[in-house]
């Protein structure tokens, strides 16, 4: 069974830094795109960040570009999200999610579960 | 600026068939944006139900379809049900890599 497993959420104060961890088990994790999806509280759902397979492409949504670096340990099964320099409107569940294939125009398959980061003094 | 448009809301009677479009302020969409759409209910992860424009992921119900309508990707419930009132986003690849989802619509089934 595919599961992915986020961690690494918590409150961080404005300008603060924290690091995501997404988990996967049940696939050869080395073989497809992962990505990171955000969703405010009561807002909609907002795509974040991709990573290719392996590694080599990483792409950001302007939202986040300049402060957020997406990166995957192939070894580990596990896709990260460093943030930087958080703002109050980066609050947000963030999710990761498995493509069905090795670059991001695959679509999305599976998800986690969630992981909750709030910014804010 | 690109924008996905989707309806902010929806209401279908339960047995009834309803279809919820998704598209581009600018542009028509086509099956080259794989459009996808995913299901989300209150307090839950998103559960993938069409992908590629219109194969439902596994153990989806064949009353969930999706297609291009028009210049719009489409999704189409078909005896809707109870269990269906949900949050429903559809999800554009809008080429490098980018990604891109609609504001979302909140199906009421009453």
């Amino acid at each position: 069974e595919v599961q992915l497993l986020e961690s690494g959420g918590g409150l961080v104060q404005p300008g603060g830094s924290l690091k995501l961890s997404c988990t996967a088990s049940g696939f050869t994790f080395s073989n497809y795109a992962m990505s990171w999806v955000r969703q405010a509280p009561g807002k909609g759902l907002e795509w974040v960040s991709s990573i290719t397979a392996s590694g080599r492409g990483t792409y950001y949504a302007d939202s986040v570009q300049g402060r957020f670096t997406v990166s995957r340990d192939n070894s580990r099964n596990t896709v990260y999200l460093q943030m930087n320099s958080l703002r109050a409107e980066d609050t947000a569940v963030y999710y990761c999610a498995v493509h069905r294939g090795n670059y991001p125009s695959e679509n999305l398959d599976v998800w986690g579960q969630g992981t909750t980061v709030t910014v804010s003094s | 600026q690109t924008v996905v448009t989707q309806e902010p809301s929806f209401s279908v009677s339960p047995g009834g068939t309803v279809t919820l479009t998704c598209g581009l302020n600018s542009g028509s969409v086509s099956t080259s944006y794989y459009p996808s759409w995913y299901q989300q209910t209150p307090g839950h992860a998103p559960r993938t139900l069409i992908y590629s424009t219109n194969i439902r992921s596994s153990g989806v119900p064949d009353r969930f379809s999706g297609s291009i309508f028009g210049n719009k990707a489409a999704l189409t419930i078909t005896g809707a049900q109870a269990d269906d009132e949900s949050d429903y986003y559809c999800l554009l690849y809008m080429g490098s890599g980018i990604s891109m989802f609609g504001g979302g619509t909140k199906l009421t089934v009453l």
